[in-house]
């Protein structure tokens, strides 16, 4: 049974118009956080969750932002996609943040084209 | 701080022969050591992770991989490959707290 869940897999949305991913879980866990991975590259973390506490990475640019109605809901809003958006963006979960014994699971992922 | 370097960008393999993937990181600290392992179009999936217990550690699927602080090195293992462990593999390291220092990455592919 898929525990996190991206929707929808694929999304195709056009260049400055704002795109919505979404991301649940069933795990009860804690700490949602969203990555993006480019084309053979490793994941890049965003930004994370824990509980409610919104925990931004420096480099994040101001065009992403997320939202977290609940445990087990996670928004990823971009605000202005350009063509360098395009990537697949994994949403993950763990029990706590400290990853040394709580390992992350992720989602398949959306794949967003900006045409 | 902590890095993760993989040796190898790309390993082929024939089906039924062995698996190397090798792994170096650097750590200030005592590190937890994760290989995640990554199907096309799919998210990661854990295959085994290491966390100060002991040092030869087995995984899902037929993996395993060893430990060695002398050398800094973690490398992924199996004895014989199967066409589906074709995929893209990720050693990440973490210091204990959120942050995950992910290595570039290994594609394999198996021959018939």
């Amino acid at each position: 049974d898929a525990m996190v869940i991206q929707n929808p897999r694929y999304q195709v949305t056009q260049f400055g118009k704002p795109v919505t991913l979404s991301c649940s879980q069933t795990l009860n866990h804690n700490v949602m956080y969203w990555y993006q991975q480019k084309s053979s590259q490793a994941p890049k973390l965003l930004f994370h969750y824990y509980d409610k506490d919104f925990n931004n990475e420096a480099d994040t640019p101001d065009n992403f932002q997320s939202r977290r109605p609940n445990t087990s809901f996670c928004f990823l809003d971009i605000r202005s996609p350009g063509l360098g958006d395009a990537a697949m963006y994994l949403c993950a979960t763990s029990r706590d943040p400290g990853l040394s014994n709580s390992p992350l699971h992720f989602g398949n992922g959306t794949r967003l084209t900006v045409t | 701080a902590q890095s993760v370097t993989q040796l190898d960008s790309h390993v082929s393999v024939s089906e039924g022969t062995p698996v190397l993937l090798r792994c170096n990181y650097s750590s200030s600290y005592s590190p937890s050591l994760f290989w995640y392992v990554q199907h096309p179009n799919k998210g990661l999936q854990l295959l085994l992770k290491y966390t100060s217990a002991a040092t030869l550690v087995k995984g899902i699927n037929g993996f395993e991989a060893e430990f060695k602080k002398s050398e800094t090195s973690f490398h992924l293992t199996k004895p014989s490959a199967h066409m589906s462990d074709a995929a893209e593999y990720f050693c990440v390291v973490s210091e204990g707290d959120y942050k995950l220092s992910f290595g570039a990455g290994t594609t394999v592919t198996v021959r018939a």
